[in-house]
């Protein structure tokens, strides 16, 4: 299948950390990925994970990544008001060329001052 | 300097009209795609080109159909529009071995509201 599945809503206080899920059935997704997308805007990649790694840390993010489980994780250290967004896992199914990204539904990061 | 653009922004139609939405793409890419969100900000692929081939074709009603004049440009054209096909169509863009993790570059969006 290519399910990806994410908790629609995350409400967190600024200067806390942010922890996005998701979850995939895909276990020959090379790599997984994190898009952002800010109010009526495009999507944005933010960072992204190969299948062989666990952990990704890149300035205020870290990727987890348990393949066992299927379970990725985004978390934002010292989350600003800038980061309100819509954070989307996707992957791109094993099988399948040419960037056929599966997205997830999407979470719905609200950040208070 | 705009990577992926879009037009238009916004487009308001009654049903039984036909469409079109532009991209194009300044980056050099090589594929194209076409993305359907929906209300709950769900989002589909639709279908992508390759160098003016299309490769992806999701299943989606033969009323869409896209058109690749060149490598720079994707369109998408919409016949006898229907309620349901009011969404947000993105198009993106991405250059096929630049990177090994695919990285596509997603234009603004067009809004399409069918009345």
């Amino acid at each position: 299948g290519e399910d990806v599945e994410q908790s629609l809503f995350l409400s967190v206080r600024e200067g806390d950390s942010s922890v996005i899920n998701c979850t995939y059935t895909d276990s020959s997704s090379t790599y997984l990925y994190w898009y952002k997308q800010e109010p009526g805007a495009g999507l944005q990649l933010l960072t992204y994970i190969f299948s062989n790694m666990d952990m990704k840390q890149d300035q205020r993010l870290t990727v987890l990544l348990n393949k066992k489980d299927k379970h990725l994780s985004l978390r934002i250290a010292d989350t600003q008001t800038g980061d309100s967004a819509i954070y989307f896992c996707a992957e791109i199914p094993g099988g399948t060329s040419y960037g056929k990204l599966t997205f997830g539904q999407g979470t719905i990061l609200t950040v208070h001052p | 300097d705009t990577a992926v653009s879009q037009t238009p922004k916004y487009l308001v139609t009654q049903m039984g009209n036909d469409k079109s939405i532009k991209c194009e793409q300044n980056l050099g890419h090589d594929t194209m795609y076409w993305y359907k969100q929906d209300s709950k900000k769900f989002l589909k692929i639709m279908f992508s080109y390759n160098n003016k081939e299309l490769i992806i074709n999701e299943t989606v009603p033969n009323r869409f159909s896209p058109k690749s004049p060149d490598k720079a440009h994707l369109n998408l054209h919409i016949n006898s529009l229907e309620l349901g096909d009011s969404a947000v169509y993105f198009c993106a863009s991405a250059l096929q071995g630049a990177s090994s993790y695919n990285e596509q570059f997603f234009g603004p969006g067009t809004r399409l509201t069918v009345l």
